[in-house]
């Protein structure tokens, strides 16, 4: 257990819908990572967020938004909804985000999206 | 930009045998590299990472991995597979400083141990 929740584990949804995806950190990590797994694409990057600022984006789509909250969970919203979104999205956290050195990124079972 | 290429979408290995998987990056300065490990249904498990000090780094469950700069190579390796290493095993990649967790991931190889 890596102590990062994400929940749904599963959600299957309609095109053009929209659904949120909730990440809880482990306790006292202030930094949060979004990433997408899906067959064509392996594992992307999409989005960091430390203690409730955006600090970094990667291959995220307009359609996708993200957040963090004060109590530091952190939410992934994914709107108009296509078939190719169709995909495992991983919440990271970690503990540090200083320069000179990494932490260790902690990922959680993932959100499975299934669009039809 | 950087990327990593893991040579061998599916490795088969015989149990006790040698786990060797290939990891090859492109990046203009010496970056973090990191192995990870996927179990079936289940996030992604650090297995080792590579921050710059010694190049020959030691992980998790008796795998350790060699960072060569000349070659731009971090292969991981166990010398004795053993069933519980079956599993998809990614390297990734990432740039030094405040960034270091935005990871650019390879394809993943998937290994598969045979008794």
């Amino acid at each position: 257990d890596s102590g990062v929740t994400q929940t749904p584990k599963h959600l299957i949804t309609a095109t053009g819908q929209r659904v949120t995806l909730r990440c809880s950190p482990r306790s006292g990590d202030l930094s949060v990572y979004w990433y997408q797994q899906s067959l064509d694409q392996g594992l992307q990057f999409l989005i960091h967020y430390y203690n409730g600022e955006e600090r970094a984006k990667g291959n995220i789509l307009e359609r996708f938004s993200a957040q963090q909250f004060p109590d530091l969970h952190s939410e992934l919203n994914l709107s108009s909804l296509e078939l190719g979104d169709s995909a495992l999205y991983f919440c990271a956290s970690s503990s540090n985000i200083a320069g000179g050195g990494t932490g260790e990124l902690f990922f959680g079972e993932g959100s499975r999206l299934t669009v039809l | 930009a950087q990327s990593v290429t893991q040579l061998g979408s599916h490795v088969s290995v015989s149990e006790g045998a040698l786990v060797l998987l290939r990891c090859n990056y492109s990046s203009s300065v010496p970056p973090y590299l990191f192995w990870y490990v996927q179990y079936p249904n289940q996030g992604l498990q650090l297995l080792l990472k590579y921050t710059s000090a010694a190049t020959l780094v030691k992980g998790i469950n008796g795998f350790e991995a060699e960072f060569k700069k000349s070659e731009t190579s971090f292969h991981l390796t166990k010398p004795s597979a053993h069933m519980s290493d079956a599993a998809e095993y990614f390297c990734a990649v990432s740039d030094r400083g405040d960034s270091w967790g935005k990871l650019q991931f390879g394809a993943g190889t998937q290994v598969v141990v045979t008794p």
